[in-house]
């Protein structure tokens, strides 16, 4: 079966830093990946999306994502974090009738 | 509407009443799936409309759950005796369907039982 882990529950960052949030997926075709990004009282947004193709993608709002097959891994990446990217992360698999897994989710918090 | 609507936004209940949620999909999207969101949680599938008929209702998590979609646009979830476990955001999602994979959703019905 499909399924999706984000290992980081919580991470925080200092505002100008780096950021990189993992997620490990389980699928055994190619896999439809996406992130999205929750804010509090918001709805879902995505931030991007892998396919096919080019296995580094770019992003809304600066984020960018690389698929690596041979470590089932999509993680989503940032040079430089503002503090209004404050909020939940949520990496997602697509499976059958292309209803989305999510994980649990990863809650970043930036410090000023 | 421009996105996904649904209403209402906020819904508190007594537990064994009967509620509705209403989603309003994006105007042409064929496809529409609800999803369930508990408290620390990432969302979890309910159910997969294409067009009027549920094509997976496979995520309900029993027979209290339904959800219809009779023309093909507007879809409404019913939950009947609510318990406290019920209580979650319940997320709406729409796409276009067949193949087209992005789908958007709604700002999610925070349900709360009491």
């Amino acid at each position: 079966a499909q399924s999706v882990t984000q290992p980081d529950i919580h991470i925080t960052v200092s505002e100008g830093a780096s950021l990189e949030l993992r997620c490990n997926y389980s699928y055994g075709a190619t896999p439809y990946l996406f992130w999205y990004v929750q804010s509090p009282g918001q709805g879902l947004q995505l931030l991007l999306k892998y396919f096919s193709g080019d296995t580094l993608v770019q992003g809304i709002k600066g984020f960018e994502a690389e698929f690596k097959r041979s470590q089932s891994s999509f993680n989503l990446r940032k040079p430089s974090v503002h503090w209004s990217d404050a909020a939940e992360y949520f990496c997602a698999v697509v499976g059958g009738y292309n209803k989305l897994i999510f994980g649990a989710g990863t809650r970043l918090a930036v410090h000023p | 509407g421009a996105g996904v609507s649904q209403t209402p936004s906020n819904k508190v209940t007594e537990k064994g009443k009967y509620v509705e949620l209403r989603c309003d999909p994006i105007s042409g999207h064929t496809a529409l799936y609800w999803y369930r969101q508990s408290l620390g949680q990432g969302p979890e599938f309910l159910i997969y409309f294409q067009g009027t008929g549920a094509a997976d209702d496979s995520g309900l998590p029993n027979d209290r759950f339904f959800a219809v979609r009779p023309e093909g646009s507007v879809s409404t979830l019913k939950i009947q005796r609510t318990e406290r476990g019920d209580s979650a955001v319940y997320l709406c999602a729409s796409s276009w369907g067949q193949g087209n994979t992005e789908a958007f959703f709604g700002q999610g019905t925070r349900l709360t039982v009491v």
